[in-house]
């Protein structure tokens, strides 16, 4: 069965250093997502991605973040500047279109610390 | 503005006992509610959904979930627990326009011997 994966499983940074964390979706989907899950709190939506375009993002997507589709298979969210609060669980999900009948895909998560 | 709210951040059951999630949605239009199940180091996997269409659901592994308009709630049940359903479980509703999936705080299920 095809999954949605991601790369590294977990991630150490310094503050203030650039990370970017890779998905690679399911290869005939064309809607991708990131969100967040902050230890102790609630998965949040981070931002969703259509045809090479941010279609919705968050209060929290703020200028330090970006998504980019490189290569046509992978895709990735990067952090500019890392905070301590950037720490947390990043999930990617993929969907072959938009709406409730289209189920998201979820990958297994990057577990990011931010020392 | 859509949410849920997960009533229990832990339940503990025997195996072959039943198991009852409870969810609490709220929101201004007809929602979408799923269940997502996720188990250690997976990911988020669906169990089941409600789109408007018969208000008792039935997902994989045994689950259901009943939509109560009245109640506002979405509990998920199982008749009989498995080691197996040792999980973390989300209640999640979704915005109008179909895309951003919105959490509850998800609840942890330990299933005893």
């Amino acid at each position: 069965e095809p999954e949605v994966t991601q790369t590294p499983s977990h991630q150490v940074t310094q503050m203030g250093q650039e990370v970017i964390l890779r998905c690679v979706p399911i290869s005939n989907h064309l809607y991708f997502y990131w969100y967040r899950q902050i230890l102790g709190q609630k998965v949040e939506f981070l931002v969703s991605f259509y045809n090479n375009e941010i279609s919705e993002k968050s209060e929290i997507f703020d200028d330090q973040f970006s998504v980019e589709r490189p290569d046509g298979s992978n895709f990735t969210l990067k952090i500019r500047s890392t905070k301590l609060e950037d720490s947390a669980m990043y999930f990617c999900a993929s969907s072959y279109r938009q709406g409730d009948e289209y189920e998201q895909y979820f990958g297994p998560g990057t577990r990011l610390t931010v020392t | 503005a859509q949410s849920v709210t997960q009533l229990d951040s832990h339940v503990s059951v025997s195996e072959g006992t039943p198991v009852l999630l409870r969810c609490n949605y709220s929101s201004s239009y007809s929602p979408s509610l799923f269940w997502y199940v996720q188990h250690p180091n997976k990911g988020l996997q669906l169990l089941l959904k409600y789109t408007s269409a018969a208000t008792l659901v039935k997902g994989i592994n045994g689950f259901e979930a009943e939509f109560k308009k009245s109640e506002t709630s979405f509990h998920l049940t199982k008749p009989s627990a498995h080691m197996s359903d040792a999980a973390e479980y989300f209640c999640v509703v979704s915005s109008r326009q179909g895309g951003k999936l919105i959490f509850g705080q998800g609840t942890e299920l330990s299933v005893k011997p």
